[in-house]
């Protein structure tokens, strides 16, 4: 099994582009979430989903959207990319909220806006 | 290199000795927890968990202990190896919630 699977692992846009951080899993994990890792800062939760159809904000959730129209895929997209942006993403996905294991990671997506 | 550790506690361990990594969580209804460890360039992995319900729990060389009166968890890991060198964190879940908070993080180095 590939696990979480994310594309790409680096990228540099420019202030004021879009783009999108493409997430899949193939594990039937019915929830779904974007982190970001600042430095000091911990992980903290961008967007989730609790299934297809079914997204939700977390703690940072502004200039980012996300859809989840199948259970595999979560992509997350940068609407007009901003310098705080700049971060490492990381994907995660679950079999349920609560279930033994938690998360299982994606090996993270390096942004850097210029 | 990674640079989200730049500003993390350190805790520096020789090899072969015992590590405690220490961990306050915020919320008193939070009924899951769990340990992930993040090696370099890599995402988190999970470590351990333990439910509200239990104080302690032990896996392979690990074990956690949740004491919630004053809202901590720790991570013993035994026999410390150059393999554990990393950056560790502890989540919480609060119930009926479907999100989990990170701690920041604590870097631990084995010295050989």
């Amino acid at each position: 099994n590939a696990g979480v699977t994310q594309t790409p692992k680096f990228q540099v846009l420019k202030t004021g582009q879009s783009m999108t951080l493409q997430c899949a899993q193939d594990m039937n994990h019915e929830y779904m979430s974007w982190y970001r890792q600042d430095p000091g800062m911990g992980l903290r939760l961008i967007h989730y989903s609790v299934g297809a159809g079914i997204t939700d904000q977390g703690e940072v959730p502004n200039g980012y959207n996300v859809s989840r129209s199948t259970t595999e895929d979560f992509p997350l997209r940068l609407l007009s990319a901003a310098p705080s942006q700049t971060s490492v993403y990381f994907c995660a996905s679950s079999y349920s909220t609560g279930a033994s294991g938690g998360y299982t990671f994606g090996s993270g997506t390096r942004l850097t806006v210029v | 290199g990674e640079s989200v550790g730049l500003h993390l506690p350190t805790l520096s361990v020789q090899e072969g000795d015992n590590s405690i990594i220490n961990c306050a969580y915020s919320n008193s209804a939070s009924d899951y927890f769990i340990w992930y460890k993040q090696e370099s360039g890599k995402g988190p992995q999970f470590i351990i968990d333990i439910r509200s319900n239990m104080d302690k729990r032990q896996g392979q060389r690990v074990t956690v202990l949740l004491n919630k009166t004053v809202k901590h968890i720790s991570l013993q890991i035994a026999a410390t190896q150059p393999g554990d060198s990393a950056v560790y964190f502890c989540a919480e879940k609060t119930s009926g919630t479907y999100k989990y908070i990170f701690g920041t993080g604590t870097r631990l180095k084995v010295l050989a």
